[in-house]
């Protein structure tokens, strides 16, 4: 079964620093997809950057990019020029390409996000 | 453009009464449908997931049950509450399966039992 790991519960940024979110993962699958999701204090879900596992190249979404270290089993964030609206919980996710479970993500236990005015 | 809806918001129910949370998703036909809980605490865990009316598969078993009555509805239920069923329920539509496609999420649902 896959499993994803957050090992850093909380975390902190000045403002308009750079800040790196680890998340690692386990699978026996060669092909599937990453994810990184934001969770703000209203509660909703939204979608930050996400990465198809073929592509070597590193997703990237403005202030938003990932290391994406296949064989190591890595995925982290990078938030550049750090907002105070960047302040959420941050979840990795990951997501079969082909089988069963018909694309289900399964997420890790979070990161919380603090900025720093 | 599509939407997602869930209702209630927030409940509050005593341990042992009945549960039924709602999700309609508009804009759409034929999605796939999700529900997740979120504890206190922890990350999200997938309840259930349907791919049409009537088709439900459960990934952990548990005290709640899912239904889809109409292709963009999703619901939640329990016949009698637990405390442990406290927590965060968000549902989520997708397109499909089998393209890269993005889970979007609704405002979710937090339950107390008390």
């Amino acid at each position: 079964a896959q499993t994803v790991t957050q090992s850093q519960p909380e975390m902190s940024v000045q403002e308009a620093e750079t800040v790196t979110l680890s998340c690692t993962y386990d699978t026996s699958e060669s092909d599937y997809y990453l994810f990184w999701y934001k969770q703000p204090p209203s509660r909703q879900m939204i979608l930050v950057i996400r990465q198809e596992a073929y592509k070597q190249q590193n997703a990237t979404e403005n202030r938003f990019s990932v290391n994406f270290q296949k064989a190591a089993k890595s995925f982290s964030l990078k938030i550049s020029d750090s907002q105070l609206g960047d302040a959420a919980m941050y979840f990795c996710a990951y997501r079969r390409k082909y089988g069963g479970s018909q694309g289900n993500l399964i997420f890790g236990k979070g990161t919380k996000l603090s900025v720093k005015p | 453009s599509q939407t997602i809806h869930q209702w209630p918001a927030t409940l509050v129910q005593p341990v042992g009464s009945p549960l039924s949370l709602e999700c309609t998703v508009e804009g759409t036909s034929n999605p796939n449908l999700y529900w997740y809980r979120q504890a206190a605490g922890r990350g999200l865990q997938l309840l259930f997931y349907s791919v049409g009316i009537g088709q439900i598969s459960s990934e952990v078993p548990q005290n709640l049950s899912a239904s889809r009555p109409q292709d963009r509805q999703f619901i939640l239920s329990s016949k009698k509450l637990l405390l442990s069923d406290s927590g965060f329920y968000l549902c989520a539509w997708a397109r499909g399966l089998a393209v890269f496609n993005e889970q979007f999420f609704g405002p979710g649902t937090r339950l107390t039992v008390l």
